[in-house]
């Protein structure tokens, strides 16, 4: 079956340290972005992509990158990370073209110390 | 760009009563509204969705309803269930950005056995 998945699942960094989290969908889709969710904000965008070579920033993009070399993959880097990072991290993917559903991957608990 | 506002941010139903979690959004543009269940530790999972040309939608135990007019949306629960206890995200989502969402903070829903 078709799925979304995110590695790690967990992660413990230290601040300072770049760090990359992995998502890999394979349901062709075109769309994928990254979402961070913090207790009282709800899921907040921070990156997303239309397709191959194409990135865009969301509300929440400061320290944040994204690159997209194949449909399949979406990789988050924190360039310096810090402990306002430490969050819970969700990609999500979805056909695009119109009004459809965005599937979630597991999720990624990162924390900074 | 959109912004989608969310309440109550918690709520607690006696089990078999019924539950009502309210959205607003303020691009009159947006015509896709997604209503998502994230159990504890869990991905957001879809559970409804509506399209701006449809007032209401039912699903079983679930109803969505929709009022252009006055840009907000709803998410009914009927008979409720332990099992429904989890947090629910609404989101919208404007044609012209290709099914980027704009979530609501989120509504934690308690059913009391």
């Amino acid at each position: 079956d078709a799925e979304i998945t995110q590695s790690p699942r967990h992660k413990i960094t230290e601040t300072g340290r770049q760090v990359t989290l992995a998502c890999h969908q394979t349901w062709n889709h075109n769309n994928m972005f990254w979402y961070r969710q913090d207790l009282g904000h709800g899921l907040r965008l921070i990156h997303y992509s239309y397709g191959v070579q194409d990135t865009n920033k969301g509300e929440v993009s400061d320290g944040y990158s994204v690159s997209r070399s194949n449909t399949e993959d979406l990789p988050l880097t924190l360039e310096s990370a810090a402990s306002s990072q430490t969050s819970v991290y969700f990609c999500a993917s979805s056909p695009g073209g119109g009004a459809a559903e965005a599937f979630f991957g597991q999720g990624t608990r990162l924390t900074v110390v | 760009g959109e912004n989608v506002e969310q309440h109550p941010s918690t709520l607690s139903v006696q089990e078999g009563d019924s539950a009502v979690i309210k959205c607003t959004y303020s691009d009159s543009a947006s015509n896709y509204f997604p209503w998502y269940k994230q159990e504890l530790g869990k991905r957001p999972q879809l559970i409804i969705d509506i399209r701006s040309n449809v007032g209401e939608k039912k699903d079983q135990r679930i109803a969505v309803t929709l009022n252009k007019t006055a840009k907000h949306f709803s998410l009914h629960i009927t008979e409720t269930q332990p099992e429904d206890s989890a947090v629910y995200f609404c989101a919208a989502s404007p044609p012209y950005n290709f099914n980027k969402f704009y979530f609501g903070s989120g509504t934690k829903l308690n059913v009391k056995p």
